[in-house]
């Protein structure tokens, strides 16, 4: 079955260090998502791709960037981690950029905790 | 900002139907109304969505009022697995797709 993966599910780093967390999905969808969510709050839009080499900021894109070489992949980069950037982050596809139709699939998250 | 207003908690017993309302005052004609949940720990699912008519899936009812500020969610038979954050969402027509996410209503399935 197609799915989305989301790895490492939990990684505690150092403050200043460089951080790239991996998503990757089987669905074979052109449109992918980073969000980021803090305790008790919904989630924020960090990038987003809609295909191969087209990468977009989101609302809170500062500190972190991405990269889309294949159709398969986002990976999200920390260039410097701040502690501020504790959070859990999931990454999400969806095959159509419609609204009149625009499920996105959503990976477990990765915890990450920056000391 | 969330163009939503969502209450914070409900219950409802297990088997009954539960009603989630949403409120969006200001919605525009060309914004669909999108319903995800999230259920402890796991990431966002997707439930239903609709623009002017009530919709139903397996999963689901939405119930948009005539004038579209405000709809509502209905899980027909409650299970307990139910138990999860519901997020109403409100997505343009001619966005760049971007899902603007509040707070949500934490619903708690009871026995």
């Amino acid at each position: 079955d197609a799915e989305i993966t989301q790895s490492p599910r939990h990684k505690i780093t150092e403050t200043g260090r460089q951080v790239t967390l991996a998503c990757h999905q089987t669905w074979n969808h052109n449109n992918m998502f980073w969000y980021r969510q803090d305790l008790g709050h919904g989630l924020r839009l960090i990038h987003y791709s809609y295909g191969v080499q087209d990468t977009n900021k989101g609302e809170v894109s500062d500190g972190y960037s991405v990269s889309r070489s294949n159709t398969e992949d986002l990976p999200l980069t920390l260039e410097s981690a701040a502690s501020s950037q504790t959070s859990v982050y999931f990454c999400a596809s969806s095959a159509r950029a419609i609204s009149s139709y625009n499920e996105q699939f959503f990976g477990p998250g990765t915890r990450l905790t920056v000391l | 900002d969330a163009k939503t207003t969502q209450p914070p908690s409900m219950d409802c017993a297990e088997g009954r139907a539960a009603n989630l309302p949403c409120n969006h005052s200001t919605i525009s004609g060309n914004e669909y109304v999108y319903w995800y949940r999230q259920i402890h720990s796991q990431g966002p699912q997707y439930i239903i969505h609709g623009l002017k008519n009530n919709e139903t899936n397996e999963m689901a009812s939405l119930i948009i009022t005539e004038d579209r500020k405000s709809s509502t969610l209905i899980l027909p038979h409650a299970t307990l697995r139910d138990t999860a954050v519901y997020y109403c969402i409100l997505l343009p027509l001619d966005s760049n797709y971007q899902l603007i996410w509040g707070a949500g209503t934490k619903l708690i399935i009871k026995p």
